[in-house]
């Protein structure tokens, strides 16, 4: 099983709201990674977990702040985005951290 | 600067037609070689290549890397309609698992 879930699928939020992102595996795997993606660009790094414990954050605005709660679980926590905020999120996970990473779905986000 | 140059950046083909793809990299620190197809949502891992001459097969796909020459070719054969997708090429660079992606392969399959 090479799931990677993530919730919610889509979402739509003013540039004052605080909202969250919720990626979850059950693969037993110890890196979690969350990528931001641009319309017809590649995903780009934003942070990378290695059991448990923020390894890079590639230096991102702080209006954006992840959160590992536990081996399984990984939130992006969401505050005053901007329009250019806009964009598909995913969420990978791997066995350790140069290993294979499977991408979650993804979560469509629009900042109005 | 680490560099992954992904050649041709579209192409469009008719069902049953042979694809390659290229992927060439200028890293300082190469430790792996991976291919992702990604539709409408998430990259699905197609490979991982470390060792140069070593074909990976998965029914009409398969991939070989040569890491002497910098590159690697993803081959799909006999292609269909569900093949259309952006193929991404991405290399890890560091012990930290970041993948330096390519801008990515349009492959557009026509019936």
């Amino acid at each position: 099983d090479t799931e990677v879930t993530q919730t919610p699928k889509h979402l739509v939020m003013g540039m004052t709201n605080k909202k969250s992102l919720k990626c979850e595996q059950h693969m037993g795997h110890r890196a979690m990674y969350w990528y931001k993606q641009k319309a017809k660009k590649p995903p780009e790094l934003m942070f990378v977990y290695s059991y448990e414990k923020l390894s890079i954050n590639e230096s991102v605005p702080s209006r954006f702040s992840p959160e590992c709660p536990n081996s399984s679980l990984l939130n992006l926590h969401l505050h005053a985005l901007q329009p250019e905020d806009s964009a598909l999120y995913l969420c990978a996970s791997s066995q350790e951290r140069q290993e294979t990473q499977y991408f979650g779905p993804g979560t469509r986000l629009l900042v109005l | 600067e680490d560099k992954v140059v992904q050649s041709p950046l579209s192409l469009v083909v008719h069902e049953g037609d042979t694809v390659t793809l290229n992927c060439s990299y200028e890293v300082t620190n190469f430790r792996s070689l991976l291919w992702y197809k990604q539709e409408k949502k998430a990259p699905t891992f197609l490979f991982m290549l470390t060792s140069s001459g070593i074909e990976k097969k998965s029914g009409r796909l398969s991939s070989i890397l040569d890491k002497k020459e910098l590159f690697s070719i993803l081959n799909i054969t006999a292609t269909q309609t569900g093949d259309s997708a952006v193929y991404l090429c991405a290399v890890i660079t560091d012990s930290w698992g970041k993948l330096q992606f390519g801008a990515g392969t349009q492959v557009v399959v026509t019936p």
